[in-house]
């Protein structure tokens, strides 16, 4: 059973820095791009980052440009979100997201989420 | 940027109804289109992508239709576990960026 955990959130101070993790497991992690998707309190989904299989190839949303990093451990199947200079409009509940077996592009498995709450 | 909206933002149904729900892209994204059902507190869930492709396990009740701009998702005949939150996907951008319609709250009338 495919399995994505999230962890890593919580409540942090504007212009902290936080990291989270994506624990994945019953699938062949290494074959699979990932991604993290986010969302706002009572708001829509946000698309944040993208990262091939091998991590050679890494995309980011304008809006966390310059201040998330987004990143990989195949041999741990873990992904992560490093995430600098966070604002309150960083507040979201994070989820990590599989590529579709099936097409590129869809995102076929989603990880429960990790709140992040950005507050003084 | 490619800009998606859905509409209506917002309706009520009743178990049994057919339920169309609309999707539109600001440019033309082939059929680079999935869907995503979520409920309260869970993880949005894929329904369809390729416009109109059923992923595995998903009722056959749910299709999806269109191409190029103007996009739809169908429930034939509205069920109790229906009442969710639907979202249109773009991935014509794939992998440079991905984006999401507003969403779609169905709720019970």
């Amino acid at each position: 059973e495919v399995q994505l955990v999230e962890s890593g959130g919580g409540l942090v101070q504007p212009g902290g820095s936080l990291r989270l993790s994506c624990a994945a497991s019953g699938f062949t992690f290494s074959s699979y791009s990932m991604n993290w998707v986010r969302q706002a309190p009572g708001k829509g989904l946000e698309w944040v980052s993208y990262i091939s299989s091998s991590s050679s190839t890494i995309y980011y949303a304008d809006s966390v440009k310059g201040r998330f990093t987004i990143s990989r451990d195949n041999a741990k199947n873990s992904l992560y979100l490093q995430m600098n200079s966070l604002r309150a409009e960083d507040t979201a509940v994070y989820y990590c997201a599989r590529d579709s077996q099936s097409a590129a592009g869809p995102f076929d498995y989603w990880g429960q989420g990790t709140l992040v709450t950005v507050s003084s | 940027a490619i800009r998606m909206t859905q509409s209506p933002s917002s309706f009520s149904a009743s178990t049994g109804d057919r339920v169309t729900i609309t999707c539109r892209a600001s440019q033309g994204i082939s059929s680079y289109l999935a869907w995503y059902q979520q409920k309260p507190g869970k993880a949005p869930k894929l329904l369809i992508y390729a416009a109109s492709t059923l992923q595995s396990g998903v009722p056959s009740r749910f299709s999806g239709s269109g191409s190029g701009t103007d996009f739809t998702l169908t429930i034939s005949c509205l069920q109790s576990e229906d009442f969710a939150t639907y979202y249109c996907q773009q991935y014509y951008s794939y992998p440079r960026g991905f984006t999401f319609g507003p969403g779609t709250k169905v709720d019970i009338k």
